[in-house]
C-alpha cells in the first residue's frame, strides 16, 4: 500500500463548477500538507500549504485537512480553463535538518471545459 | 529574476552512455533535491543535499550520482547502470525559513533513451 493515495483521474468539469480533489494517507506521522499544481511539461508550483486540521482559504482555493481520517482535500471554486493541470498532494512528517523529504501523491489530471 | 533553471529541456541518450543534467538556483537556498516523475507514479526522490559538499540518497538513488560543490549548483548524472532512465527529471530547492518547507521546482528535463 502506498503511503499517499490520490485518484489519478482524469477529471473533467465544466467551467464555473466547484472542483474537489482528494488524497488519503496511511502514515499518521504526516503533519504538514501541500498542494502543487503542474501544467503539462512544466515543474510543479506550490498552491497551498497547511499544517493543522481544518480549512485554509486562498482566493478560489481551499485546502482542507482531516487528520483523524487521514484525508486532505483541495477545493477550487469558480473553476477556470486556466485551472486545467495536474494537481499533486504532498506531505511531510516533521521539519528540521534531515527531515525535509516530501511524499507525493501520483497527481490528479484536471480539465476545465469552457 | 530569482529561480531555478534546468538544462537541457530535452535530452536524448544512447544505451550505455552517462549523461549529466544541470540544475542551478539563485534563490540562496541551502537544500536542493532531484526527483524523477513517471506517469502514474508521482514524484520519487533520487538525491538531496542539505548543504554544500554533502548529499544523501533518496528512495531511488541506484544508477544516479550527484555532486554539490557550489551552493547554486546540484548536477545529476544518470549513469549507464540506471536500467530505465527515460523519465521527466525535476530539480527543486527549499527555502530555509521556518515554518514553511516550501520546495520550489525547476522546469524539468525530459530524458529519453534511444
Amino acid at each position: 500500500q502506498k503511503e499517499v493515495e490520490q485518484d489519478p483521474g482524469p477529471l473533467s468539469v465544466p467551467e464555473g463548477a466547484i472542483v474537489s480533489l482528494n488524497c488519503t494517507y496511511s502514515n499518521s506521522a504526516f503533519q504538514y500538507f501541500m498542494w502543487y499544481r503542474q501544467y503539462s511539461r512544466k515543474g510543479p508550483e506550490l498552491l497551498m500549504y497547511t499544517y493543522s486540521s481544518g480549512n485554509k482559504e486562498d482566493g478560489r482555493f481551499t485546502a482542507q485537512v482531516d487528520k483523524s481520517s487521514k484525508y486532505i482535500s483541495l477545493f477550487i471554486r469558480d473553476s477556470q480553463p486556466s485551472d486545467s493541470a495536474t494537481y499533486l498532494c504532498a506531505m511531510i512528517s516533521q521539519r528540521g535538518f534531515g527531515n525535509e523529504k516530501l511524499t507525493f501523491g501520483t497527481g490528479t489530471r484536471l480539465t476545465i471545459i469552457p | 529574476d530569482g529561480g531555478i533553471t534546468q538544462s537541457p529541456k530535452y535530452l536524448f541518450r544512447k544505451e550505455g552512455q552517462n549523461v549529466t543534467l544541470s540544475c542551478e538556483q539563485n534563490l540562496n537556498h541551502d537544500a536542493m533535491y532531484w526527483y524523477r516523475q513517471d506517469p502514474g507514479q508521482g514524484l520519487r526522490l533520487i538525491y538531496y543535499s542539505q548543504i554544500v559538499n554533502d548529499f544523501q540518497k533518496g528512495d531511488i538513488a541506484e544508477g544516479y550520482s550527484v555532486s554539490r560543490e557550489k551552493k547554486e549548483s546540484f548536477p545529476l548524472t544518470v549513469t549507464s547502470a540506471q536500467k530505465n532512465p527515460t523519465a521527466f527529471y525535476l530539480c527543486a530547492s527549499r527555502e530555509d525559513r521556518v515554518p514553511t518547507d516550501t520546495q520550489y521546482f525547476g522546469p524539468g528535463t525530459r530524458l529519453t533513451v534511444l
